[in-house]
């Protein structure tokens, strides 16, 4: 069965710093890897989706990267800001009719 | 706008009392899906949609309904709702597959008394 890692749990780090969230997952068929943002009582935001076949993707201060081999992905965010302060949640999507499995997430906060 | 739009956003009801929660979507997808979210568990799948008239279980799908009588709504049913079900609940969609980008709606969070 899929299990999907993120570590840490929870991140604090100065405004201004580069950062990167870890993902792991234990299964390495996997269809795609999506990024996710999530703000405290709001819905889930896609940032970032990797094709199985791809390494990376960028959009503005966010790179993400993918290691299917080795069942790793990582988020990059360069220069960080307060408004960047979220949970950060990757999910993997699988072969058949199975559903997205999620990472528990990353809480992050930027402090200015 | 493309958008996946819920109502209610937030609804405290008590125990046995049936409801629904409306999932709608803009986007012309095949495919829609609803997740619950809890403190510890993560995400994880209630039921989905590949296209009108056709549903299947996710995860955890004890105490819920759906149906997809039309391509854009996919309404989440409570028959009897117990307190083990309080949680945030997220309707999802997609076009085509699941090798595509999934958008969520924006929640609704449920407290059953």
């Amino acid at each position: 069965k899929q299990e999907v890692t993120q570590i840490p749990a929870a991140l604090s780090v100065p405004e201004g710093e580069n950062l990167v969230l870890n993902c792991s997952f234990t299964d390495s068929a996997i269809y795609n890897l999506q990024w996710f943002r999530q703000d405290p009582g709001k819905g889930l935001t896609s940032l970032l989706l990797i094709q199985s076949s791809q390494r990376e993707q960028t959009s503005g201060r966010l790179n993400a990267s993918l290691d299917k081999s080795s069942g790793r992905s990582t988020l990059y965010i360069a220069a960080s800001q307060p408004g960047d302060s979220a949970t950060y949640l990757c999910a993997v999507s699988q072969p058949g009719n199975t559903p997205l499995v999620f990472g528990k997430g990353t809480r992050l906060s930027v402090i200015a | 706008e493309a958008q996946v739009t819920q109502n209610p956003r937030y609804l405290i009801t008590v125990t046995g009392k049936k409801l629904t929660v409306t999932c709608s979507q803009n986007m012309n997808h095949e495919y829609m899906s609803w997740y619950r979210q809890d403190p510890g568990l993560g995400l994880r799948q209630i039921y989905y949609s590949m296209n009108v008239e056709v549903t299947d279980k996710g995860d955890v799908p004890e105490g819920y309904k759906v149906s997809r009588k039309e391509k854009r709504n996919f309404p989440l049913i409570l028959e009897s709702p117990s307190p083990n079900q309080t949680s945030l609940y997220f309707c999802a969609s997609t076009i085509g597959s699941l090798s595509n980008e999934q958008f969520f709606g924006p929640g609704t969070r449920l407290t059953v008394l």
